[in-house]
């Protein structure tokens, strides 16, 4: 089946700075890519879809200046969590859908955690 | 707004016993509906979709257009199903994607 992964898979910082983070389609092209945030009682929320070659379009409530993405390629998307804030700690998952299907393949998740 | 409901954030069976999770979703047109699980410590991963009416691991789902439900069944639940169980539609007409807030289904042996 399809891979997706993401990198790195557990990332700590301090409060101000940037992380990023990256979600690869490993064996397929992927023209969307999916953000979500995963909260500590395991309700999903779906951040932004990023398509390739063009602009991210965000959930309601979802600050575009805070989670920059960028969907450079078809194999790579990155989310960018700028200015982090003990708040942002969470666990980030991305996900990839081909060109043909609906169904998304996951990526493993990053545990972000802002000191 | 589009809505998927999952009413249980929480079902515990007993092994053996039928298991069902609910999920409701608003109309819109000819939605496909999906469900995905994660077991511990792994990712997400789709379990089964609408149109291709599989079973996998035991699991059937039907889609109800007249009660707009989506509920995930098995006749007799196994311990390793014990996982968290996400319904999500896609919304093809204006491509969205929405989620229920998920169901931790527990197998108690």
């Amino acid at each position: 089946g399809a891979v997706v992964s993401q990198h790195p898979s557990r990332v700590i910082c301090k409060s101000g700075t940037s992380v990023k983070i990256e979600c690869r389609s490993l064996d397929f092209q992927a023209t969307t890519m999916f953000w979500y945030r995963q909260f500590p009682k395991k309700s999903l929320m779906l951040m932004a879809t990023s398509n390739e070659g063009s602009k991210a379009t965000y959930e309601q409530g979802v600050e575009k200046d805070k989670f920059l993405i960028n969907h450079a390629s078809l194999t790579l998307s990155t989310l960018t969590v700028t200015s982090a804030h003990p708040e942002d700690s969470s666990f980030y998952i991305c996900s990839a859908r081909d060109v043909a299907g609906r169904i998304q393949f996951f990526g493993p998740g990053t545990r972000l955690t802002v000191l | 707004a589009q809505r998927v409901t999952q009413p249980e954030k929480l079902l515990s069976v007993f092994k053996g016993a039928p298991v069902e999770l609910k999920c409701n979703y608003s109309y819109s047109g000819s939605p496909e509906l999906f469900w995905y699980v994660q077991y511990s410590r792994q990712r997400l991963q789709l379990l089964l979709r609408h149109i291709s009416r599989e079973s996998i691991k035991g699991f059937t789902a039907d889609l109800n257009k007249g009660e707009t439900s989506f509920h995930l069944k098995k006749p007799f639940a196994q311990e390793e199903d014990s996982a968290m169980y996400y319904c999500e539609k896609y919304a093809g007409n204006n491509r969205k994607l929405i989620w229920g807030l998920g169901t931790s289904l527990a197998v108690n042996p």
